[in-house]
């Protein structure tokens, strides 16, 4: 029941670049969240944007949320090498019980 | 410290032989599941718990038993290991708002079934 869709799979990019990453799903949400995974680890938490909130930030990590598009994408400002990971969006379909995952963007960040 | 912990993280294990992987959680969650992760795939949810004695499946449940007899731990129990089942398995939790909210991973267990 794969609902969110990542893209691009993959992405290089240099230091003090930005990174912008997308995430499109099908069917209608609560809330729709981004993780982010450094190589064989555990996912970890970044940001839980709900169905009623355009944008959001965190730190470095700026997300919006376009419900009209079923879409998401999630910006990393000013990369540094250590923000090389996966990032997978997650959404939380509103009759469902559980998140649903994105196969993943693969983050490249050369210094 | 608020953690999620798996054990073991690293299994090499021969087909048919049972296993169990133990998670348990120190943050009071009542939500609790298990995902695997393969290449191409991302994760796949294999089941989930609502509450203590509360569990029901998840999209690719078939060869995994769990149980909830405390809040605190959920054990994914393999009885017949198959080679199909190598791979990279996830506990997580959150909190009474069920699985929609935020997930704490564990830091995962690395099977692989001869």
């Amino acid at each position: 029941s794969q609902q969110g869709e990542e893209d691009p799979q993959a992405l290089s990019i240099q230091e003090g670049e930005n990174a912008t990453m997308n995430c499109s799903y099908k069917t209608s949400i609560n809330n729709l969240q981004w993780y982010r995974q450094n190589s064989g680890r555990g996912l970890v938490h970044l940001i839980l944007i709900r169905s009623n909130e355009r944008e959001k930030h965190s730190g470095r990590l700026r997300v919006t949320l376009d419900t009209s598009k079923k879409s998401s994408s999630l910006l990393i400002t000013a990369s540094r090498a250590a923000d090389t990971a996966s990032y997978f969006c997650a959404t939380a379909p509103q009759a469902g019980t559980a998140l649903i995952f994105g196969k993943g963007t693969t983050l490249s960040v050369s210094s | 410290e608020a953690q999620v912990t798996q054990n073991p993280r690293y299994l090499i294990t021969v087909t048919g032989k049972k296993l169990t992987v133990t998670c348990s959680q120190n943050m009071n969650h009542e939500y609790m599941s298990w995902y695997r992760q393969d290449p191409g795939l991302g994760l796949r949810q294999i089941y989930y718990s609502m509450n203590v004695e509360v569990t029901d499946k998840g999209d690719v449940p078939e060869g995994y038993k769990v149980s909830r007899k405390e809040k605190r731990n959920f054990p994914l129990i393999l009885e017949s290991p198959s080679p199909n089942q190598t791979s990279l398995y996830f506990c997580a939790s959150s909190t009474r708002l069920g699985g929609t909210d935020t997930q704490y991973f564990g830091p995962g267990t690395r099977l692989t079934v001869l």
